[in-house]
């Protein structure tokens, strides 16, 4: 069972436009959720995060939306970079001072200059 | 930045073997390093959770006999794959939470092929 899915295996964007990377989540306990940023050879690199008190946290060209009723976020990139390209991995927690993240499958996204 | 280091990134054995994977936090302690591994085109599955001086907390299905864990100090965990078999090849990532500042970091993680 995936308890946390990327439905999207991959993304193509123009430079300069906006990236709109989604997410979705079965586990109404999970409570904080974070996006990490995989490179190829590289282990993943932490991004941004929100806590489920929060529908949105903003960090320079990286906003996360929350949407709890619909058990969906997003991570929103504008303007989107040659340098994003990566694979984007959400990941989600219940927050219990366990720190076992459950994470999607990844988008691999492409910023086309 | 704190940096995870992890070795070696690609090993190919023959079935039967152990292989041995190391996972150091540089420039912190990590009271807590995790294991997970990653099949293709799939998600990080959490294995394992290591606590420094104390047993691994293993996922349900992990065999902890065939995923070897351990965490001898705050900067060094270990992760020794038993009598490896072809369906072990995967690829292995760990990660260290930073004692103080309670991050997660990540190594680059290790590809295991299985012949």
């Amino acid at each position: 069972d995936q308890q946390v899915k990327q439905n999207s295996p991959s993304l193509s964007v123009q430079e300069g436009r906006i990236s709109i990377l989604n997410c979705d989540y079965t586990n109404s306990m999970f409570d904080y959720f974070l996006w990490y940023k995989k490179y190829p050879a590289e282990g993943p690199t932490f991004l941004i995060s929100i806590s489920s008190i929060k529908d949105k946290n903003e960090d320079g060209r990286f906003t996360v939306f929350l949407n709890k009723s619909a058990k969906h976020l997003s991570l929103h990139i504008v303007p989107s970079q040659p340098g994003d390209s990566a694979v984007y991995f959400c990941a989600a927690t219940s927050g219990s001072g366990t720190y076992k993240y459950i994470f999607g499958t990844g988008t691999r996204l492409k910023v086309l200059a | 930045g704190a940096v995870v280091s992890q070795h070696p990134s690609r090993v190919i054995c023959k079935s039967g073997t152990s292989v041995k994977i190391e996972c150091r936090s540089l420039d912190f302690q990590a009271t807590t390093m995790f294991w997970y591994r990653q099949f293709p085109k799939q998600s990080l599955m959490l294995m394992a959770t290591s606590n420094e001086g104390s047993k691994a907390t293993y996922e349900q299905g992990v065999e902890k006999d065939k995923f070897l864990i351990n965490h001898a100090s705050l900067t060094l965990s270990t992760l020794t794959v038993t009598s490896a078999h072809p369906e072990d090849s995967s690829f292995y990532i760990c990660s260290a939470r930073h004692s103080k500042n309670e991050k997660l970091f990540f190594g680059s993680g290790t590809q295991l092929s299985v012949l």
